[in-house]
This record gives C-alpha cells, structure tokens and sequence, in this order.
C-alpha cells in the first residue's frame, strides 16, 4: 500500500520562473493538503482540495494555486517564484474532511537561484 | 492568534536517557493535539493524536499528555535511542468541518551515544 507520494524530490529554479510540485495522495484518501516548510520551522499551511475544489487557504499570495484532478491526485503552482520561495513543500492526505489523520509525503524541496 | 509554542527549541540527551518537550497553544476551536515526529529530510510521522476529553496516550517508548484546562501538551520519550533523534513537531487541529492544523516550530532532539 503505498503512501503519499510527491514529485520531484528535488528542484532547482530562478526568480520567476514558474513551477509545478505534484502529489499521489495514500490509496483510500480524497483530500489532499498542501503545506510549505522553510528550514527550522514548522511547516505553514497553504491550501486543502477536496472533491476537486479548493475548501481552504492558509496566508499566501495568489502566486500560489493548485489542482485536484478526478483521481485524487493534486498539483501545487507557484508562479513568478522569489528566493523567499526556497522550502521544502510537503502534501498531506486524508480521508474526508474533518479531523482525520494526516499522511505525509516527504516533500520536493526547491530551491530558488 | 492560533499559535503552537514548543520549547525547548533543541535538546541533546545521551542513548539511555529520558526526555520530555512541551507544547503550549492557544487555539481556538480546540478540535485535537497531535505530535509528529520528522525525520531529516522526510516527511512528518504520527505518533499520537488525542482529543479533547483524553489526557494521555502512548506510542512505545512515547508518552503524550494533554491538558485541556492550561492548553498545555508534553511528549515523553523513555529509554532514547539514536533513531530518536528527529525534530519533534506538535499540532494543533482546528474545530470545525475542516482538516486545518496548526504546527509548532519544533523540538529538534539529537540522541548521542
């Protein structure tokens, strides 16, 4: 049974550029959670899709914007990136909404130049 | 302002040795206390999750304790080993129909032989 997957592990990019992180929720799970975790701090969250809608936003800007597609499977893009955009992003799942427990991935680090 | 404060923010200990980190929160709705456990480089663990009416629970050699009434929460690793080392994150979930958590910033715990 595999768990959350997330892709790629690891990235590099300019100030700018655009970027797509992608996430493979646990099998069984439906809401995919996305959080940005910059080194020595805890992880923020940015925003959860559930039955491919958007249900939640954490404090970002409009830069960043996601995708669930009919398999579950979600997206997180980050437009115009700025070197404060450096973390490691993580994606959670869940079954349903509500207080469920959370499976995480381990993350795409990117690292903006 | 929903926060999570985790103190100490480090902590080396011996292999053997016993330890506890704290959690404070103010958060509100109260829906749960979870701590995670994250490994360098991977993704957050669960290792115990616990709701309003429950004081304690266990995970092996993990110990949590709630507090509703202070918002206070301690973890309790006995007998560390050096796979305990990690950075060991408290959460606080939000009431309410959503998944929301609020993370702490972390306990980073190094075990050392």
């Amino acid at each position: 049974d595999a768990g959350v997957t997330q892709s790629p592990t690891h990235l590099i990019k300019t100030r700018g550029q655009q970027v797509t992180l992608r996430c493979s929720p646990k099998s069984g799970h439906d809401t995919v959670s996305w959080y940005q975790q910059a080194l020595g701090q805890g992880p923020q969250f940015i925003f959860q899709y559930y039955e491919e809608e958007e249900r939640q936003r954490g404090n970002f800007p409009d830069r960043f914007s996601g995708h669930q597609f009919p398999n579950y499977s979600s997206e997180l893009n980050v437009n115009a990136l700025l070197l404060g955009d450096s973390a490691l992003y993580l994606c959670a799942s869940s079954r349903g909404q509500g207080n469920q427990p959370q499976h995480f991935g381990d993350g795409t680090r990117l690292s903006i130049l | 302002k929903n926060q999570v404060e985790q103190s100490p923010q480090s902590l080396i200990i011996l292999e053997g040795k016993n330890c506890t980190l704290q959690c404070n929160y103010t958060v509100s709705p109260f829906s749960n206390l979870r701590w995670y456990k994250q490994d360098t480089g991977r993704g957050p663990v669960s290792l115990t999750i616990m709701t309003f009416s429950e004081n304690t629970k266990s995970n092996g050699r993990y110990t949590a304790t709630l507090d509703a009434d202070t918002k206070q929460s301690s973890l309790h690793i006995t007998a560390s080993q050096l796979s305990d080392s990690a950075s060991y994150i408290c959460v606080v979930g939000l009431g309410g129909a959503t998944n929301k958590l609020i993370f702490g910033t972390g306990t980073l715990l190094a075990v050392q032989p």
